[in-house]
């Protein structure tokens, strides 16, 4: 079945700057690619996600690149703020449908003022 | 709408004990999933349904069932707590579009201490 690294697991970085946050996923049929971002004691929310027939797609200081033929791709966060300051999920949707997905395991962000 | 709801947020049980774990969405959702978080594992799929009466196991069903008599309930059921399913489950709803799948909405969780 479908299999997703991330890396790093943990990230810290300084007000301003930028954060980067890398998954890889085994299985050449997921079309789907989520990013949860999950706040402390509460549940996962979507923050952007991207189908496998776009390389790229922005929403403001979020970004997620794709890359199919290596299959992995990348959530880029720009000038960071204290209150992005959370644990990043990536997912890709898993052989048989998009209707299931598997989780990478997380990636805790802190940023510093 | 009120989203994904779940019931109880926390609770403790004795090993060998059984409960439910309640959720709830009103948006009309045909997908629902339940998964459980453990620390620096991410999120694994315990169990999902495609729809009222249809479910199936995922990476992680033992120990567990699941039942969906209608559109809104997708209840988590725990026969005999064991130690290892300690954990923080989640409970999510998604829809579809034709073919085109749509993003998983979660519940807030309940954190469940077996001892």
């Amino acid at each position: 079945g479908e299999n997703v690294e991330q890396h790093p697991s943990t990230l810290s970085v300084q007000e301003g700057d930028s954060a980067v946050i890398k998954c890889t996923y085994s299985d050449s049929a997921s079309n789907y690619f989520p990013w949860y971002k999950q706040e402390l004691g509460k549940g996962p929310q979507l923050i952007i996600d991207i189908r496998s027939n776009v390389g790229e797609k922005k929403d403001q200081r979020i970004a997620v690149t794709l890359n199919k033929t290596a299959k992995h791709f990348s959530l880029h966060i720009t000038e960071t703020q204290p209150e992005d300051s959370a644990v990043y999920f990536c997912a890709a949707s898993s052989r048989g449908g998009s209707e299931k997905l598997v989780f990478g395991k997380g990636t805790k962000l802190t940023v510093n003022p | 709408n009120a989203g994904v709801t779940q019931t109880p947020k926390f609770r403790i049980l004795k090993i060998g004990q059984s409960m439910t774990l309640q959720c709830t969405q009103d948006m009309n959702h045909n997908y629902m999933y339940w998964y459980r978080q453990d620390p620096g594992m991410g999120l694994k799929l315990i169990y999902y349904s495609v729809g009222a009466g249809i479910t199936d196991k995922g990476e992680v069903p033992n120990g567990y069932n699941v039942s969906r008599s209608t559109t809104e309930d997708f209840p988590l059921r725990l026969e005999l707590a064991a130690p290892s399913q300690t954990s923080v489950y989640f409970c999510a709803s998604s829809y579809r579009t034709g073919h085109i799948f749509y993003e998983q909405y979660f519940g807030p969780g309940t954190r469940l201490t077996v001892t």
